[in-house]
Order: structure tokens, then sequence, then C-alpha cells
């Protein structure tokens, strides 16, 4: 089956603190993998995506086909990261996102 | 450009009512989705519309259906509407319709409640 598993409802952190926010899936084939973020009353937004390999906004995010992961990290949090974030799949045979369950980030000052 | 616009914003509707809401997509994406989102289930996909064709459609009721019109504009439809139907209804665009290169890009969404 195909499936977006982010463990955490909420992660709370403190202002510079380093962040992970996991993300692991299940799919048989070379997935396409997706972070997106909504900040408070905004829509959502793409963060990133695994094939282009860049950071945004200080955060990154490596593909580990033998751990089926897809881990969010930023090394210093900063108090407007905090908003959901969302672990998204690109599911090609049906042409559609799977989207994990996401995961609210509070960075605290 | 302008974004994916979702009208109306908010709805609210009685059991039994249908419902129809409208996403006009950013210009030139001829791709159109639609997700439900919910605090039980999260974000679950709808359908898909790709140049006046629905090329997929996700797990629900034959009650929830869809259309694409030209323009790339797309409408959902809701009938008999039921107490569960009240959620965040998400309309997003992409220029293809998969790929590597692939990205959706979100509206605000309706708010629909049920009573």
């Amino acid at each position: 089956a195909q499936r977006v598993t982010q463990p955490e409802k909420l992660l709370s952190v403190f202002k510079g603190a380093p962040v992970e926010l996991k993300c692991n899936y299940s799919y048989s084939g070379s997935p396409e993998l997706f972070w997106y973020v909504q900040y408070s009353r905004q829509r959502l937004q793409l963060l990133l995506r695994h094939i282009s390999r860049e950071s945004i906004k200080g955060f990154t995010a490596d593909l580990n086909k033998g751990e089926t992961s897809f881990h969010l990290k930023k090394p210093f949090a900063q108090e407007e990261d905090s908003a959901m974030y969302y672990c998204a799949l690109f599911s090609g045979g049906y042409n559609k996102l799977i989207f994990g369950a996401g995961t609210r980030l509070a960075v605290h000052p | 450009k302008a974004g994916v616009t979702q009208t109306p914003r908010y709805l609210i509707k009685t059991r039994g009512q249908q419902v129809t809401l409208s996403c006009s997509p950013i210009s030139g994406h001829r791709s159109v989705s639609w997700y439900q989102q919910t605090p039980g289930q999260g974000l679950q996909f709808l359908f898909e519309y790709f140049s006046e064709t629905q090329r997929n459609k996700g797990n629900f009721p034959g009650r929830f259906s869809g259309r694409q019109f030209s323009n790339s504009r797309s409408e959902m439809n809701v009938s008999t509407l039921e107490l569960g139907d009240s959620a965040l209804y998400l309309c997003a665009s992409s220029m293809t319709s998969g790929g590597a290169s692939y990205e959706q890009y979100f509206g605000p969404g309706t708010r629909l409640t049920v009573t």
C-alpha cells in the first residue's frame, strides 16, 4: 500500500534549536517526495521536493531509500518556522499526492 | 501570475442539500486536483482533471463529482450532503499531470459546514 507516515503530531522546540520532522513512506517503485508547509491563515505551499535537492528557508530533506524516509531538517529553528508541515508522496500510477497527517512545529522564543 | 482561486470561501448548507464549489487554476495550468481536508482524516485526494478529462478518482462515494471546462476552470459537486462532508475543500493546479517537475499550487480552500 502507498502510505506516508508522520509520527509526530506536534514538535515543540526553542528558537535556535535543531529541528527534524520525520516522514516515512511506503511505495513500490522510485518515489517522488515533497514537503508542503501551511503557515497560519495561509494556503498550503510547496517547501521543497527531493528531486531538486535544494535548501529552502534553511530546510533540507534527504531521501533515504534504505530506511524509506524523507525527514525534514533545519539546524537552527526560527519563530517564523512555526507552521503545519506535510510530507507528500506522488503516486504516479494514480496521478495524485498522498499526504501524511502533518506535524505542527511550534518554535518558542 | 494570479494564484489559484476558489469560490466561495465559506459555505453553510443543510443535510440533504447539494453544493457546487468552483476553482480557477493558475493561467496555463491544465491539471486541477481536489482534496478534502478534515481534522480526523487529514488531506485526502478526491479527483484530478486534465484537459477536461477526469484522470483519477479517490475513494469517495458517487455523491462527489466534478468537471473541468475548456478554460481549465473546475467545479466539484456534492449531492445529498451529510454532516460528515463538513470539511475544507482544497483545489490545486499544476502545469503537468505528473513527472519529476510535478508541483501543485493550492488555493485557499472552501470551508463547507453542513448542519
